[in-house]
Formats: C-alpha cells, sequence, structure tokens
C-alpha cells in the first residue's frame, strides 16, 4: 500500500532560519505530489503541487520543493522563515493509475519564534 | 465565494445522539471526500463519491453514512455518536477522480465534540 512519511513532527525555528521538511513516499510509478499548510484552527490551503516538468517546484509564500524521483522525496524548503509561517504541513501523494485518492502524511508541527 | 463550504462549523453533542454534517462545493468539481482529522492531526480519507457515486469507502464504522443528492453536495450521517467521534471533519473536492493533473480544495472544517 502506498504510504507517505514527514519525518519531522515537530520543528521549532527561530524567525529568519531556513526551513527544510522531509516527505518520502514508497511508490515507485507515476505520483501528483503535494503539499498543504494548516495555519492554527484553518483548513488546509494548497502550498504548491508537482505533477511533470520541471522538478523543482515553487509555491505561495516563498517556499519551493524538489521532487527526487530515485530518492522518491519531495521536500519543502524555505531560506528564510517568518513568525507567521508557524502551521502544520502536510505533505500528500497521489497514484496515477492506482486508487488516485490522495495519501496524507501524518504532518509536521511547525513552531516559529519571533 | 466559498469553494468548499460546510456546516455547522461547530457541533457538540451528546453520546448516542445522530447528527449531520453538510458539504456543499461551488467549484463544479466531479469528486468529493470526507476526511477526519484526530487530535494528533493525522488526516485520514473515509469516503469518496465521483459523480453522486461512491468509490472509496476506508475501514470506517458503518455509523456514518454519507450522501450524495447531487455532485455539489455530499454529506454526512453519523448515527449513535461515540467519544472517539470526536475529531475535525474536513470535506473536499477534485476536478475528477482519476484527472491526472487534480488537486483537492478543502472545506473549513467541522469540530465534532461528544460527550
Amino acid at each position: 500500500a502506498q504510504s507517505v512519511s514527514q519525518h519531522n513532527h515537530h520543528v521549532i525555528l527561530s524567525e529568519a532560519a531556513s526551513l527544510e521538511l522531509g516527505c518520502n513516499y514508497s511508490y515507485g510509478g507515476t505520483v501528483n505530489l503535494f503539499w498543504y499548510v494548516q495555519y492554527p484552527g484553518q483548513h488546509l490551503q494548497l502550498l504548491l503541487k508537482y505533477f511533470s516538468g520541471d522538478p523543482l517546484v515553487k509555491g505561495i509564500k516563498g517556499f519551493e520543493a524538489e521532487f527526487i524521483k530515485s530518492k522518491f522525496s519531495f521536500n519543502l524548503r524555505k531560506p528564510s522563515v517568518q513568525w507567521s509561517d508557524t502551521a502544520e504541513y502536510f505533505c500528500a501523494v497521489r497514484v496515477l493509475g492506482g486508487s488516485y485518492i490522495p495519501t496524507f502524511g501524518r504532518g509536521t508541527s511547525l513552531i516559529v519564534h519571533p | 465565494d466559498t469553494a468548499v463550504s460546510q456546516t455547522p462549523k461547530y457541533l457538540v453533542t451528546q453520546m448516542g445522539n445522530d447528527k449531520s454534517i453538510k458539504c456543499e462545493q461551488n467549484l463544479g468539481h466531479d469528486t468529493m471526500y470526507w476526511y477526519k482529522q484526530d487530535s494528533k492531526k493525522f488526516l485520514k480519507i473515509m469516503f469518496s463519491y465521483n459523480n453522486k457515486e461512491l468509490i472509496i469507502n476506508e475501514t470506517v464504522p458503518n455509523r456514518f453514512s454519507p450522501k450524495s443528492p447531487d455532485k455539489a453536495h455530499l454529506n454526512l450521517h453519523i448515527n449513535s455518536l461515540e467519544l472517539g467521534d470526536s475529531a475535525v471533519y474536513f470535506c473536499a473536492s477534485s476536478l475528477s477522480i482519476d484527472t491526472s493533473y487534480n488537486e483537492q480544495f478543502f472545506g473549513p472544517g467541522t469540530r465534532l465534540t461528544v460527550l
């Protein structure tokens, strides 16, 4: 069965620090990849997505992610975090030709101290 | 205009009661979903409907019954509520289940508390 692993469950950073959140998945076929963000008390919003093409994807709010097919990874990065980035971050993988239902990782809680 | 809306936003009820959560999307999407988010933020798929037809029914107790009167609506009815049902329930929609380029749009969530 498809699985998605987010290695960091809790990350605490100071403002202006760089961020990298790991995401690995287990399926070797064609996939769609997503990062969602959930601000406190709010719903999930799409940060960025990868469908095909350039493996370096830029999203909203200065976030980017790199798809490395050989490593089955889709890590999220931001060079300089802000207090307002405090949120829960979810990686999701959708397998084409399979169930087509996205599988979510368990999420990473990011706290940014001002 | 809210793309995916849910009502109610908060629901507090006693064990044993029956309750419903409504979801509507105005995006013209064919596929809708229900997710349960537990206290540890884990997001688990419960159901998925494509054009009013049930396509995914994960291991969810049969006390949970989704109903899709049309492809813009997917309601969730829960019978005999239990303490363990307390969670945030998210509705989502996407263009079509098997489209190659497809992202989900989430509703604001319904926080269910069972006392």
